[in-house]
């Protein structure tokens, strides 16, 4: 069984500032991918970025990047020059795969709920 | 196209009685989920489908719950004699359904309240 911990329940940060987001996760399993969703209030959930397991590179998307350690199973997401916008509850989500297929369900952890400050 | 939709948004049942909820996923997307997600909480995956076969169902769905997507197009979950404990959001997602990993798109969610 995979496990997700997101160790911090809410965080804040000031507009434009930078704020990293942590999560690590336990498995067994070689071959997976790792994803952080987006909720924003009364919204629905968005996927913000993913990374694959095999890949060493750190995934980008814009503002949003993530700092991937295979081996200490960590996987934090870095969001720089911080948004109004961005305020939502953070979610960091597993997805295992074998040589069958991807088992497809997304095991997600507790959530860290972030604040962006005016 | 406009997402995954969820019908009804918010429903308040009474215990013991049964309910029923409906995901209409991305009209060309062959995979669609369920997941349930309680306060403070992140969701938890609850069965899938790829087309109209339910293709694994968690522990968590007790005999009580039953879902259904019949020609593979909208899904069903029905909850029977519903519980306080049953009272969560119901998320459904789906898929496109071709390659080894995908986005899921989330729906809004059904908010259901047993009272």
């Amino acid at each position: 069984a995979q496990t997700v911990t997101q160790s911090q329940p809410e965080m804040s940060v000031q507009e434009a500032e930078t704020v990293t987001l942590s999560c690590t996760y336990d498995t067994s399993e070689n071959n997976y991918y790792l994803f952080w969703y987006k909720q924003p209030p009364s919204r629905q959930m968005i996927l913000v970025i993913r990374q694959e397991a095999y890949k060493q590179q750190n995934a980008t998307e814009n503002r949003f990047s993530v700092n991937f350690q295979k081996a200490a199973k960590s996987f934090s997401l870095k969001i720089s020059d911080s948004q109004l916008g961005d305020t939502a509850m953070y979610f960091c989500a597993f997805m295992a795969y074998n040589s069958g297929g991807s088992n497809y369900k997304l095991t997600f952890g507790k959530g860290t709920l972030l604040t962006v400050n005016p | 196209d406009t997402g995954v939709s969820q019908d009804p948004r918010h429903k308040i049942t009474k215990r013991g009685q049964n309910v029923t909820f409906r995901c209409d996923p991305i009209s060309e997307h062959n995979r669609l989920y369920w997941y349930r997600q309680t306060l403070g909480q992140g969701p938890e995956f609850l069965t899938y489908f790829q087309n109209e076969a339910q293709l694994e169902k968690s522990r968590l769905l007790s005999d009580r719950f039953s879902a259904e997507r019949p020609k593979g197009s909208f899904s069903t979950l029905e909850i029977q004699r519903t519980e306080q404990g049953d009272s969560a959001m119901y998320l459904c997602a789906s898929s496109l359904g071709v390659t080894l990993w995908e986005t899921q798109y989330f729906g809004p969610g059904t908010r259901l309240l047993v009272l």
